[in-house]
């Protein structure tokens, strides 16, 4: 069983500024995955970020990194110089081979210009 | 690029009525799953497909609920004699068949019940 917790519901960015959301999760599985989705308003979820467990390197994309500390079962997102497009329902998610992904209940993200 | 697709986006029912939906995976994927979200939550799982094989349900997904994959390409999500609890927005997802692949998900059918 894997559960995932985002303590945030909300938080907010000036714009160019950087933001970091929060991300636990617990699990059985020795081998697993770990997800960030974007949700914008009324838009269909896209990928941000996935990060292999194995792997002790942060993923990083572009604007956005992740902080993966595997003892603590924690995995925030970092996201830099933050863009107004960047305004979005961001989930946590935890997977383990074929099996469905379990999602945090997100953190509302705000972009102030 | 044709991504997950969904159909209709927008459903709106009245108690009791029957209402299907519909997934068009990315072509190449042979794993499909469907989440519930409801609002202010994240999505929930009910249920997946490995080509035409139902491998997996959520204890969500009550005895109205019904899913196919014929020919393990598009799935149907059925629900019979809905209810106002069914209200929510209905995600399908697909991916790859090795674990290590991203699912990749389509933009929703929001159902409400009145």
């Amino acid at each position: 069983a894997q559960t995932v917790t985002q303590s945030q519901p909300e938080m907010s960015v000036q714009e160019a500024e950087t933001v970091t959301l929060s991300c636990t999760y617990d699990t059985s599985e020795s081998d697993y995955y770990l997800f960030w989705y974007k949700q914008p308003p009324s838009r269909q979820m896209i990928l941000v970020i996935r990060q292999e467990a194995y792997k002790q390197q942060n993923a990083t994309e572009n604007r956005f990194s992740v902080n993966f500390q595997k003892a603590a079962k924690s995995f925030s997102l970092k996201i830099s110089d933050s863009q107004l497009g960047d305004a979005a329902m961001y989930f946590c998610a935890s997977g383990a081979g074929s099996y469905q992904l379990t999602f945090g209940k997100g953190t509302k993200l705000s972009v102030i210009p | 690029d044709t991504g997950v697709s969904q159909d209709p986006r927008h459903k709106i029912t009245k108690r009791g009525q029957n209402v299907t939906f519909r997934c068009d995976p990315i072509s190449e994927h042979n794993r499909l799953y469907w989440y519930r979200q409801t609002l202010g939550q994240g999505p929930e799982f009910l249920t997946y497909f490995q080509n035409e094989a139902q491998l997996e349900k959520s204890r969500l997904l009550s005895d109205r609920f019904s899913a196919e994959r014929p020919k393990g390409s598009f799935s149907t999500l059925e629900i019979q004699r809905t209810e106002q609890g069914d209200s929510a927005m209905y995600l399908c997802a697909s991916k790859q068949g090795t674990s290590t692949d991203t699912q990749y998900f389509g933009p929703g059918t929001r159902l409400t019940v009145l």
